[in-house]
């Protein structure tokens, strides 16, 4: 069963480092996310990403963090100055169309800020 | 903002009766309800959804019910393996475009041998 990838699966990085995680989506979906669960609590929206540009974004989204897909099968998102407090499990989903359809996610980055 | 609740953190069920898991919601205007089910360093694993023109979905095991007047529902798991075993993850959304979900807090199942 196809599925969604991440890649790395744990990422230690000092504060105010960039850093880029990277998801390969399945292949035939055209709807994109990132979300974000910190240790012991709720999974949050991030951003979500259609036709080459971003659809709609939570206020944790500012302008340190953004999105690119460069080519036709990876979806990065890019921390620009990391801060501590953006350790957490970044997760990746896609989905096939608009509607009422399920999102599939992939098993997720752990990015821990030093 | 707590618009989609999970008011119990745990759950532990005996092998072979059955699960309920529960969520409550506060925006009116969610319209499509999803289950995930989370094992340790994975992530998030679609189970079953429902869209608010129903009231009760089942796909083998799991069926979920939605009562749109209480802004509940509820995910059955009949009967509960060992292998059920796991965190799940109640979602919401509204909309038709690019939605995002908001998930609840998450109810830790055991399923006792």
């Amino acid at each position: 069963e196809p599925e969604v990838t991440q890649t790395p699966s744990h990422q230690v990085t000092q504060m105010g480092q960039e850093v880029i995680l990277r998801c390969v989506p399945i292949s035939n979906h055209l709807y994109f996310y990132w979300y974000r669960q910190i240790l012991g609590q709720k999974v949050e929206f991030l951003v979500s990403f259609y036709n080459n540009e971003i659809s709609e974004k939570s206020e944790i989204f500012d302008d340190q963090f953004s999105v690119e897909r460069p080519d036709g099968s990876n979806f990065t998102l890019k921390i620009r100055s990391t801060k501590l407090e953006d350790s957490a499990m970044y997760f990746c989903a896609s989905q096939d169309r608009a509607g009422n359809q399920p999102q599939h996610f992939g098993d997720g980055t752990r990015l821990s800020i030093l | 903002d707590q618009q989609v609740k999970q008011n119990s953190p745990s759950l532990s069920v005996q092998e072979g009766r059955i699960s309920i898991l529960n969520c409550d919601y506060t925006n009116s205007m969610f319209d499509y309800f999803l289950w995930y089910k989370k094992y340790p360093a994975e992530g998030p694993t679609f189970l079953i959804s429902i869209s608010s023109i129903k009231d009760k979905n089942e796909d083998g095991r799991f069926t979920v019910f939605l009562n749109k007047s209480a802004k509940h529902l509820s995910l059955h798991i009949v009967p509960s393996q060992p292998g059920d075993s796991a965190v799940y993850f109640c979602a919401a959304s509204y909309g038709n475009y690019g939605q995002n979900f908001v998930f609840g807090p998450g109810t830790r199942l055991s399923v006792l041998p």
